[in-house]
């Protein structure tokens, strides 16, 4: 089945440095990409769209400026939160669509908890 | 605008008893509808889907679901829960394809032996 990593799985920084958080789909083209924040025994909150090379879409409330994605080649979205606080500590979710799968699937990455010291 | 409700925070059944984890959701049109599980620290495993078809559904790891439209409803079931089946479930919807999920809040199943 379809594979999503992402990397680091989890990273701890000082407040004010910026942290970038990779995801990769293996076997698969992603021409989609979303990513998610989940806060502890909270749902997932949907923070932005990425399509393969353009602009992401950003939910509502979403700082653009903090959270940088890219997404630069098919298999490949990145995350960064800039100047990063201890509000910001999260637990980071990408998930990636494989249009060739039937039912338009998405695939989860493993997730990636970031701590802001 | 799409919604999902998952209106139980826990659900608490003991081992070979049938579980039932309830979802309902509002959508503009034609829902997607997806299970998916999480345990700790880890991401999400995808259950099962209903795009279209037979509105009874099976998954994996032996949950099943059905899409009600008339309720707007899409339960996941599962007829003999294990200990092994604890975590924590989401119901997700949306309403064409390409599109990102919205996410119910999230259910923890417990499964006591």
């Amino acid at each position: 089945g379809a594979v999503v990593s992402q990397h680091p799985s989890w990273v701890i920084c000082k407040s004010g440095t910026s942290v970038k958080i990779e995801c990769r789909s293996l076997d698969f083209q992603a021409t989609t990409m979303f990513w998610y924040r989940q806060f502890p025994k909270q749902s997932l909150m949907l923070m932005a769209t990425s399509n393969e090379g353009s602009k992401a879409t950003y939910e509502q409330g979403v700082e653009k400026d903090k959270f940088l994605i890219n997404h630069a080649s098919l298999t490949l979205s990145t995350l960064t939160v800039t100047s990063a606080h201890p509000e910001d500590s999260s637990f980071y979710i990408c998930s990636a669509r494989d249009g060739g799968f039937s039912g338009d699937e998405q695939f989860f990455g493993p997730g990636t908890r970031l701590t802001v010291l | 605008a799409q919604s999902v409700a998952q209106p139980e925070d826990q659900v608490n059944v003991a081992e070979g008893n049938p579980l039932t984890v309830k979802c309902t959701y509002s959508v503009s049109g034609n829902p997607y509808l997806f299970w998916y599980v999480q345990y700790p620290n880890r991401g999400l495993q995808f259950l099962l889907k209903y795009i279209t078809g037979d509105n009874l559904v099976k998954g994996s790891y032996g949950f099943e679901a059905e899409f009600n439209k008339s309720q707007t409803s899409f339960h996941l079931k599962k007829p003999s829960a294990l200990v092994s089946d604890s975590a924590l479930y989401f119901c997700a919807v949306k309403d064409q394809a390409g599109t990102a999920l919205i996410f119910g809040k999230g259910t923890t199943l417990s499964v006591s032996s």
